[in-house]
């Protein structure tokens, strides 16, 4: 099956900086959406982004479908953005499954 | 209007127990998938519905899990028998059109099971 792996791992941040995060999946995708998990566990959709650039306010994504990767940019970070942040895919078949595949995360922590 | 809600928020169960965790998805979407999230990993798949049927079950881990959605919209995840393994967050989202472009997830909060 597709496999998804994000980097960094971990990553820590001033208030104030940019980052860029990295999610590189193995197989050709039709879409791909970047989530982020907040500390009380919760899962917010920030972009559904299959090819291109989206921005929203300080975040912006970018996805190279061709190249197989998206990076999550996140500028003038601040302590809300703390949490966890998930890149996802679909994988489909001719008998209708359309499920999702989360990479592993990368944990953000923004120090004031 | 409303998220997808899921209930309980929490439960704790002993070994042994059964265990039902509902999930009331956004009105009108079809697709509702169930996924289920252990500490400092990403959510691993459980369940895709389309509609009323499963259409992927693929990633229920054994026969002592089962889920339903009898009217196509409301969702319950049975587990049987339930071991310390099972403890995890069990999360539920749902799509209006899953293979259509600009339809993306909504996730609930989440059921955090334990189990003693």
């Amino acid at each position: 099956g597709i496999q998804v792996e994000q980097s960094p791992p971990d990553l820590i941040l001033q208030e104030g900086a940019n980052s860029t995060l990295r999610c590189n999946f193995s197989d050709s995708v039709n879409n791909l959406q970047w989530f982020h998990q907040n500390p009380w566990g919760q899962l917010i959709n920030l972009f559904y982004i299959p090819s291109g650039t989206k921005q929203n306010g300080r975040l912006s994504a970018t996805t190279v479908a061709t190249e197989r990767y998206s990076l999550l940019y996140i500028s003038s970070s601040q302590t809300t953005d703390s949490g966890v942040y998930f890149c996802a895919v679909p994988t489909y078949s001719w008998s209708g499954t359309y499920k999702y595949i989360f990479g592993t995360g990368t944990r953000l922590k923004v120090l004031a | 209007g409303a998220g997808v809600s899921q209930t309980p928020s929490n439960k704790v169960t002993e070994k042994g127990k059964y265990v039902e965790l509902r999930c009331d998805p956004i009105s009108g979407h079809t697709a509702l998938y169930w996924y289920r999230q252990s500490l400092g990993q990403g959510p691993e798949f459980l369940i895709y519905f389309q509609g009323t049927g499963a259409a992927d079950d693929s990633g229920l881990p054994n026969d002592r899990f089962f889920a339903v959605r009898p009217e196509g919209s409301v969702s319950t995840l049975k587990i049987q028998r339930t071991e310390r393994g099972d403890s995890a967050v069990y999360l539920c989202a749902s799509s209006s059109r899953p293979r259509d472009s600009n339809s993306p997830l909504h996730f609930g909060n989440g059921t955090r099971l334990t189990v003693t």
